[in-house]
């Protein structure tokens, strides 16, 4: 089955870090993009970060620019996200998803999601 | 940055047809990519390039794209569409994926 499972979220304050991974199965994950996609309580979606199959092109909303970093490791079909200087304003559940072979490939499949909270 | 419109709501009628849109600048020449997503569940993609759609999602999902408007087209409505739909580009000028703002399908 082709699955991703997301971990790693939770209760952080202010300024603090958090790391995010995201496990895939049942495909052949060093063949895809993948991306990190947001969503606040009661919001809509925004997508995070997307990185390349081989990790050679990482992109990133502004708004995480500098402070999040986007990887993965092949050899353990996993994505991560690095969260650092967290603000209220990232306190999201954030999905990965999975895409093809280009950047602009559809999300066919996501994550259940994993919770972060930004609170003192 | 681009930007991408949906209206906030869309209801209709058991058995009808539904037209949700998402507008932007000259998104006619853009890949438009369509998510369905329930209540406390992650998004499911029902619409990829503009009108494609993935294994398993039911014939009456299609898609148009032209202009400024693409439009995700839901026929013969049924309780089960009920949910937040959210178009999706990959604005390559700037390297960045864009959603629009989502558009909640009532079903009365």
């Amino acid at each position: 089955e082709v699955q991703l499972v997301e971990s790693g979220g939770g209760l952080v304050q202010p300024g603090g870090s958090l790391r995010l991974s995201c496990a895939a199965s049942g495909f052949t994950f060093s063949s895809y993009w993948m991306s990190w996609v947001r969503q606040a309580p009661g919001k809509g979606l925004e997508w995070v970060a997307n990185i390349k199959q081989d990790g050679s092109e990482k992109y990133y909303v502004d708004s995480v620019k500098g402070r999040f970093t986007i990887s993965r490791d092949n050899a353990k079909n996993s994505l991560y996200l690095q969260m650092n200087s967290l603000r209220a304003e990232d306190t999201a559940v954030y999905y990965c998803a999975r895409g093809y072979s280009y950047p602009h490939d559809a999300f066919d499949i996501w994550g259940q999601g994993t919770m972060v909270t930004v609170s003192s | 940055s681009y930007v991408l419109t949906q209206p906030p709501s869309v209801s209709v009628a058991p058995g009808k047809t539904a037209r949700i849109t998402c507008g932007g600048n000259n998104i006619g020449s853009k890949s438009v990519h369509w998510y369905q997503q329930k209540p406390g569940q992650a998004p499911v993609l029902v619409i990829y390039y503009d009108s494609d759609r993935p294994s398993g999602i039911p014939e009456r999902f299609s898609g148009s794209n032209s202009g400024n408007t693409a439009t995700l087209t839901i026929s013969r409505v049924e309780a089960g569409d009920e949910a937040d739909y959210y178009c999706q580009v990959w604005d390559s000028s700037s390297d960045y994926w864009v959603f629009g703002g989502g558009t909640k399908l009532t079903v009365l």
